[in-house]
């Protein structure tokens, strides 16, 4: 069965502090994996694919397989990446996603 | 262009009720998701769409649970006989539907939150 697991709910940062929002995740074959985020009242939405290799709004995703993880960073947080982040796989063998329990990310002025 | 609309946006139900819950995905999308979030959780899935084709239902929590595209374009999600623990955030998404080889993106719509009382 796969999983996803983001072990912080909340994490708090200082404008202009580097910010890494752990995610881990179980899966036997090659999977997907992505970032959402929702900023207050708007949808959920993509962030980004590990597959595209991008940067979006300054962050990056590594995804590294030895360590079963694909933690979501940036190194100079601002006050606008306040949101809830979810990680979430897509497996090789269907299309739905299996969504982490999302962390929090507040960036204190 | 028009994102995935959802409504209602909020339904309170008392329980026993039956509530159906409507989604409307982008024009020309041939898969359409839905999810359950309960407060404080990630979205988990219910079941998934291929046009008019329910190709997977495994998420259902139960057979109260049901959900039909008869067109292939606007599903609906029904609930029978509502309990406390169907108390969530109800999300529906589509995509254009994957390509040998493509990679796919889900667009979401704004969710109905049921409270079931």
């Amino acid at each position: 069965a796969q999983r996803v697991t983001q072990p912080e709910k909340l994490l708090s940062v200082f404008k202009g502090a580097p910010v890494e929002l752990k995610c881990n995740y179980s899966y036997s074959g090659s999977p997907e994996l992505f970032w959402y985020v929702q900023y207050s009242r708007q949808r959920l939405q993509l962030l980004l694919r590990h597959i595209s290799r991008e940067s979006i709004k300054g962050f990056t995703a590594d995804l590294n397989k030895g360590e079963t993880s694909f933690h979501l960073k940036k190194p100079f947080a601002q006050e606008e990446d306040s949101a809830m982040y979810y990680c979430a796989l897509e497996s090789n063998a269907g299309n739905m996603l299996t969504f982490g329990g999302g962390t929090r990310l507040m960036v204190k002025p | 262009g028009a994102g995935v609309s959802q409504s209602p946006r909020y339904k309170v139900a008392k329980r026993g009720q039956d509530v159906a819950l409507r989604c409307d995905p982008i024009s020309g999308h041939v898969s359409l998701f839905w999810y359950q979030q309960a407060l404080g959780q990630g979205p988990e899935f219910l079941t998934y769409f291929q046009n008019e084709a329910q190709l997977d239902k495994s998420g259902l929590p139960s057979d109260r649970f049901f959900a039909e595209r008869p067109e292939g374009s606007v599903s609906t999600l029904k609930i029978q006989r509502t309990q406390q623990e169907d108390s969530a955030v109800y999300l529906c998404a589509s995509s254009l539907g994957r390509l040998a080889g493509s990679t796919d993106t889900q667009y979401f719509g704004p969710g109905t939150r049921l409270t079931v009382l």
